[in-house]
């Protein structure tokens, strides 16, 4: 299996613009994660989806974030409009509940609002 | 709302030296706590794994210990090599959510 992915990599965008960053999880798995790293707040959890569906969104910021997973392989995070406190590194994990619950983590999205 | 401390945040010890790293939670009542390691620039890796019901997990070079009780776990690297430079992170599970510590990086001097 080739694990977590996510793209893009790298997004340098500027301020106001509509940031779209995309996940495919690992085959099977039936539980999603977004995170978001930053130096000051480490690791946040910003989104949890079970079987497709959000269970827990507590952890996004605000309002110009959403995320949808429209079917088991695939899954986006929208920042419209994006500001420069944004800029932080986005990853995606995945799980299968019901396992050990290891969590799988992609090689994550640098972005960097101007 | 649970809390995960890390200590020390950073260690440099020469290669051969056996490093424990330390982790501490809040609420006692966790699904399980992973240990994982991050590069620079790249994703988390999933270390070790311990149940709620384990004590401690192996797996090569590396030993993890769980004391659920006193909210306690601790990571022990054997022999450190170069290759083992690198931000080691514990987190524990509540229900479904992952609550991490900032990490300790990890620095073995050849």
């Amino acid at each position: 299996d080739a694990g977590v992915i996510q793209s893009p990599r790298h997004e340098v965008t500027e301020m106001g613009q509509e940031v779209t960053l995309r996940c495919k999880p690992i085959s099977g798995h039936n539980s999603l994660f977004w995170y978001r790293q930053t130096m000051m707040r480490g690791l946040e959890l910003l989104i949890y989806f079970n079987n497709n569906v959000p269970i827990d969104d507590s952890g996004m910021p605000e309002d110009r974030f959403s995320a949808k997973m429209p079917n088991a392989s695939f899954s986006t995070l929208k920042i419209q409009p994006s500001e420069p406190r944004d800029s932080a590194v986005y990853f995606c994990a995945s799980s299968l509940l019901g396992g050990t619950g290891e969590l799988f983590f992609g090689e994550g999205s640098r972005l960097t609002v101007l | 709302k649970q809390e995960v401390t890390q200590i020390p945040a950073a260690l440099s010890v020469p290669e051969g030296e056996n490093l424990v790293l330390n982790c501490s939670f809040t609420d006692s009542a966790i699904y399980n706590l992973q240990w994982f390691r991050q590069d620079p620039g790249k994703g988390l890796t999933s270390l070790l794994l311990i149940q709620s019901s384990q004590r401690e997990q192996t797996s090569g070079r590396l030993n993890a210990s769980l004391d659920k009780s006193s909210g306690r776990s601790t990571l022990y690297i054997a022999a450190s090599q170069p290759g083992d430079s690198a931000t080691y992170l514990c987190a524990v599970e509540n229900d479904y959510k992952l609550s991490f510590g900032a990490g300790t990086t990890v620095t073995v001097r050849a």
